[in-house]
């Protein structure tokens, strides 16, 4: 079975200061195409889940650039420039081909 | 705009089948670039993907929910439907439609689309 970790799961900020979530496969998500198949998604408080990345470092539509995602193969990190208020909720990295979820990082202010 | 809307039951007994539609408005569920799945979040277990459909029929289900899920696709509705058999309390979780492309192609570019979820609770 696929196991994906995500580290911290708990990580308070502070607004502006830059913040860092890791994500990691027990398999490589590297295809034989050469794109990662991993996506981030946040969950704000009371709202359905939104995609932020997908094929590890692509920004979805709308998305802020103070996002980005990095990583290949079984490691990945997505990346907050600055952190702002809005930006607090769970944050999911997906594996894409079994579309498995890793446990989530529960992001919140200072 | 594409919107993705759950309905269904609020409540199911145990042992019963949960019985969920998503109703697609904005665009086509025959959109030949687009499937079709469901996700819940449960509090013990945090996101979890149930299945997915294409408009052909063509399914996915997660291996550890496969013998119990059923989903399809009506296209003269443009509504997708998930059921769920021999529910337990573990069933308890804020079910999501939602819309993806290929998982396996190139022009992957993920779930960018999702219902507002509904609650659905498993109790006597």
């Amino acid at each position: 079975d696929i196991v994906m970790t995500q580290s911290p799961r708990s990580l308070p900020v502070t607004p502006g200061e830059p913040a860092s979530i890791s994500c990691r496969s027990s398999q490589s998500l590297l295809s034989s195409n050469g794109y990662n198949y991993l996506d981030w998604y946040l969950q704000k408080p009371g709202q359905s889940p939104q995609l932020l990345i997908y094929l590890a470092s692509n920004r979805a539509s709308g998305v802020p650039d103070r996002f980005s995602g990095s990583g290949s193969g079984t490691d990945f990190t997505l990346k907050i420039s600055r952190v702002e208020a809005e930006d607090v909720g769970v944050y999911y990295c997906m594996h894409v081909p079994l579309f498995t979820f890793g446990p989530g990082t529960k992001v919140e202010i200072k | 705009q594409l919107q993705l809307q759950e309905s269904g039951p609020g409540l199911v007994k145990p042992s019963e089948t949960l019985a969920l539609t998503c109703t697609v408005s904005g665009d086509s569920i025959k959109s030949s670039a687009y499937y079709w799945g469901w996700i819940r979040r449960t509090p013990g277990m945090g996101l979890e993907w149930i299945g997915s459909i294409y408009y052909s029929g063509n399914t996915y289900y997660t291996p550890s929910l496969k013998s119990r899920v059923t989903i399809s696709v009506d296209t003269s509705k443009n509504t997708f439907s998930l059921k769920l058999s021999s529910v337990t309390a573990a069933d308890t979780a804020v079910y999501y439609c939602a819309r993806h492309t290929s998982r396996s192609s190139p022009w992957y570019r993920g779930v960018d689309v999702w219902g507002q979820g509904t609650t659905v609770t498993v109790s006597s």
